[in-house]
């Protein structure tokens, strides 16, 4: 196990509805980063947190928004849910913003729209 | 969007063969990454590389960074069952953190 949580694990929505994702990173990491993966496919950048501030971010639209705590664990909120936003949302934390600190993934939230 | 492709798509084969798979970009990474990851899981990291022409081992398993950082292979060794799972390459580029992924090599070993 990497030592990241997420919560909850299964959730279903419907098409409109807001969602928030929750991540706690390993001991010692300051850095989350949040990927989706939709069935069948690799997993696809969102955003990157470095120090409750982001860091990058993917070609997702605004509705994709996040935040990280002083204690460096994150949330994700998508807004106006999509039949598409359904997909397993995975969180991965790392010990910095540098390149080289890998990142570790959680077991991740399969999200199903309906 | 995923600019890695990976093949094969899929390996069916029996315990105690070796496997290969390959991932091409059409852009250059300063990293490669190999990933597993297995149902109901996250991905777990196998292999990391950082140099191009690196080779580098973990166990049954080796993978090298392409000269042309355009690509990289990963082999695995007398496979066993719990090799069972799906195998994801990642690049990265330097400007920035985000980790680019393939669709995915699923490999299913028989006893």
């Amino acid at each position: 196990e990497t030592g990241v949580t997420q919560s909850p694990t299964h959730l279903i929505k419907t098409r409109g509805q807001q969602v928030t994702l929750r991540c706690s990173s390993q001991s010692g990491h300051n850095t989350v980063s949040w990927y989706q993966q939709a069935l069948g496919q690799g997993p696809q950048f969102i955003f990157q947190y470095y120090r409750e501030e982001e860091n990058g971010r993917g070609n997702f639209p605004p509705r994709f928004s996040g935040l990280q705590f002083p204690n460096y664990s994150s949330e994700l909120n998508v807004n106006a849910l999509e039949l598409d936003d359904s997909a397993l949302y995975l969180c991965a934390s790392s010990r910095s913003g540098r390149a080289e600190d890998e990142q570790f993934f959680g077991p991740g939230t399969r999200l199903t729209v309906l | 969007g995923q600019q890695l492709n990976q093949s094969p798509q899929s390996m069916f084969i029996q315990e105690g063969e070796d496997v290969s798979m390959n991932c091409t970009s059409s852009s250059i990474f300063n990293t490669w990454l190999w990933y597993k990851q297995d149902p109901g899981e996250g991905p777990v990291l196998l292999i990391a590389l950082y140099k191009a022409g690196e080779l580098t081992s973990n166990g049954r398993l080796t993978a090298q960074f392409g000269i042309t950082r355009k690509d990289s292979f990963l082999n695995i060794s007398a496979s066993i069952p719990s090799d069972v799972g799906i195998y994801f390459c990642a690049g990265r580029r330097d400007s920035g953190y985000a980790l680019n992924f393939g669709k995915g090599t699923s490999l299913l070993v028989t006893p």
